[in-house]
């Protein structure tokens, strides 16, 4: 079956360290995106990417950072510097990130706490 | 600025009645329109989505949706709720660049 795939889904982290949230799709999508989402505030962006080694930044990225080397997978790092990421993360992919709109596909999640 | 406003945190219907999410936008174009649906501790389903063409669209799981330009609006609606349909629904608007932007999110549920 086709699908996003995010692991692991619960996560937890000590303040101070590094993580990393995995994502993976078989839906040779060329877009992929990271949301995080808060109760009360819906989904919000940090980074995309339209295509293979390139990816711009979201709404609000301070404190993320991404890569995407591969087509099918679009790893999220959540560095010490991020002052709030206790979080549910929600990774998703479309089929084209280029001009037009494209409905977005999700994966299940990951729930992100730091200790 | 690209927006979405949903203006009902929560809404408790009874099972078997009718349901109507409240949905609006503010896009400077025409706007592309969807509505997806979240379980607790899940991630978000497409229930529908508008583009263009007939302003009342048909989604999954019976819903349908009603855009409005003159109200800026893409109002979610069900004849008859589930038990099921207990969820949280979020409204979107993407813009050309396929950027979305979403609602914070309605939070229904369903009374016996």
């Amino acid at each position: 079956d086709g699908g996003i795939t995010q692991s692991p889904k619960y996560l937890f982290r000590k303040e101070g360290q590094n993580v990393t949230l995995s994502c993976e799709q078989n839906l040779n999508h060329d877009a992929m995106y990271w949301y995080r989402q808060d109760p009360g505030q819906g989904l919000r962006l940090i980074y995309y990417s339209q295509i293979v080694n390139d990816f711009q930044k979201g709404d609000i990225a301070e404190g993320y950072s991404v890569s995407r080397e591969k087509k099918e997978s679009f790893p999220l790092t959540v560095t010490s510097a991020q002052k709030n990421p206790t979080a549910f993360y929600l990774c998703a992919s479309s089929i084209s990130g280029g001009y037009g709109v494209n409905e977005q596909f999700f994966g299940p999640g990951t729930r992100l706490t730091v200790l | 600025a690209q927006s979405v406003t949903q203006p009902d945190i929560h809404i408790t219907v009874s099972e078997g009645a009718s349901l109507e999410l409240r949905c609006n936008y503010s896009y400077g174009a025409t706007p592309y329109l969807f509505w997806y649906v979240q379980s607790p501790g899940q991630g978000l389903q497409l229930l529908l989505k508008y583009f263009s063409g007939d302003t009342l669209v048909q989604g999954i799981k019976g819903f349908e949706a009603e855009f409005k330009r003159s109200q800026s609006s893409f109002n979610l609606r069900k004849p008859s709720v589930h038990w099921s349909d207990a969820a949280e629904y979020f409204c979107a608007v993407g813009d050309n660049f396929n950027k979305f932007y979403f609602g914070s999110g309605t939070k229904l549920n369903v009374k016996p």
